[in-house]
């Protein structure tokens, strides 16, 4: 079965700190590979979104990710993070079977 | 299109009451699925439908919870009898063939007293 697992479950910066959130999955077959972001009191909205070609892909709000297919991995990375970014942040991995798994999700909280 | 549409938006129900929450999925997408979040457990994949059938529902926490897809534009999810452990923000999404990005609807926040 496949699984997503966040390691960082909490993270706290400061403003223009970057950010690097750690995502790997466990699935031997084609993903596609996502994140997500939910603002307090919203709903989850799709950051960015690796489905093939290039690994390193470019999202909204300066965000992107890498993916790293022998390490299984897709971490999230922003050089420079603002206030507004503090959200919860969930990996999600889709197979073709059409099933998608996310992650526990992790809190980010930048201090102005 | 008008994306993921859940109703209702709050529910505030008393314990044993049955409650029904209702998705409208991205018109075209055949995969739907719910998820409930909560502050100690995070977002929980609770049941999953592909083209109108349940393919995992092992989320699905107790007998207590049910979920329908009688077609392919909308879904039921029913709690019946309610606990406050119930309470939580329930989420429904949708995704097209081909497994592209999931639509999540508003959510519903329930509250079981």
């Amino acid at each position: 079965a496949q699984s997503v697992s966040q390691h960082n479950h909490h993270v706290i910066l400061s403003e223009a700190a970057s950010l690097e959130l750690g995502c790997n999955y466990s699935y031997g077959g084609t993903v596609n590979l996502f994140w997500y972001v939910q603002y307090p009191g919203q709903h989850l909205q799709l950051l960015l979104k690796y489905f093939s070609g290039d690994p390193l892909v470019k999202g909204i709000k300066g965000f992107e990710a890498e993916f790293i297919k022998s390490k299984f991995s897709f971490n999230l990375r922003k050089p420079s993070v603002q206030w507004s970014d503090t959200a919860e942040y969930f990996c999600a991995v889709n197979t073709n079977a059409g099933k998608s798994t996310f992650g526990d999700g992790t809190t980010l909280t930048v201090k102005p | 299109d008008a994306g993921v549409i859940q109703s209702p938006r709050h529910e505030v129900t008393e314990m044993g009451q049955e409650v029904t929450l209702r998705c409208k999925p991205i018109s075209g997408h055949n995969s739907l699925f719910w998820y409930r979040q909560t502050m100690m457990r995070g977002l929980e994949l609770l049941i999953y439908f592909n083209n109108n059938v349940p393919i995992d529902d092992s989320g699905m926490p107790e007998d207590r919870f049910s979920a329908k897809m009688p077609n392919a534009s909308f879904s039921t999810l029913k709690i019946q009898p309610s606990e406050p452990r119930d309470s939580a923000v329930y989420f429904c999404a949708s995704i097209s063939t081909g497994g592209t990005e999931a639509f999540f609807g508003q959510g519903t926040r329930l509250t079981v007293v």
